[in-house]
């Protein structure tokens, strides 16, 4: 089935640093979803996008919704220690009945 | 955000019982749930959407007699995993859909001895 191609894997930054991360698909999506996901926890909601173009920010988070539809980025500015953990894409594509499709995860660890 | 509670958080069992694991909509109605489960190291992997007052709606491969769905109002899904086997560790993770973004429930860890 369809997947997202999220990158990096993971990532190694020293605190205070800036993280990138990208997500692409094959196909047109109407929605573009981030989450992290804590150790033994669910995945938490960061950003949700709805219109292509869109660039949205929660606090030192911002994501953005790519021209064509089939892309997303999340960057973290200023990383803390606590933003340690894993980074999930997640897109809905058109007509697929609410289901969304998660990418692979980004690890992101944050030397001391 | 909406809140979606899971229970267990974790859970062990012998081979060959059932463990029902629950996910409740605590702040609002949600007409559909998801079960997703999560090996590690691993992406989220969808096993059925829940529809309330009808029937599951199974991804391709999963069993759906091993895995059994029941969705019996609008702010509780169910999964039970009947006659486990240590191959169905893992970690399963429902979620609810609230104004077309999807809310976590904390997981539950199912290990089988």
């Amino acid at each position: 089935g369809q997947q997202l191609n999220q990158s990096p894997q993971s990532m190694f930054i020293q605190e205070g640093e800036d993280v990138s991360m990208n997500c692409t698909s094959s196909s047109i999506f109407n929605t573009w979803l981030w989450y992290k996901q804590d150790p033994g926890e669910g995945p938490v909601l960061l950003i949700a996008l709805y219109k292509a173009g869109e660039l949205t920010s929660n606090g030192r988070l911002t994501a953005q919704f790519g021209i064509t539809r089939k892309d997303s980025f999340l960057n973290i500015s200023a990383s803390i220690p606590s933003d340690v953990g894993i980074y999930f894409c997640a897109g809905q594509e058109m007509n697929r009945d609410d289901k969304i499709i998660f990418g692979k995860g980004t690890r992101l660890h944050i030397l001391p | 955000g909406a809140v979606v509670s899971q229970h267990p958080s974790w859970v062990i069992c012998k081979s060959g019982t059932s463990v029902k694991i629950e996910c409740r909509s605590l702040d609002f109605q949600a007409t559909t749930m998801f079960w997703y489960r999560q090996f590690p190291k691993q992406s989220l992997m969808l096993m059925a959407t829940s529809n309330e007052g009808s029937k599951a709606t199974y991804e391709q491969g999963v069993e759906k007699d091993k895995f059994l769905i029941n969705h019996a109002s609008l702010t509780l899904s169910t999964l039970t995993v009947t006659s486990a086997h240590p191959e169905d560790s893992s970690f399963y993770i429902c979620s609810a859909n609230r104004i077309e973004k999807e809310f976590f429930g904390q997981g539950t860890r199912l290990t089988v001895v």
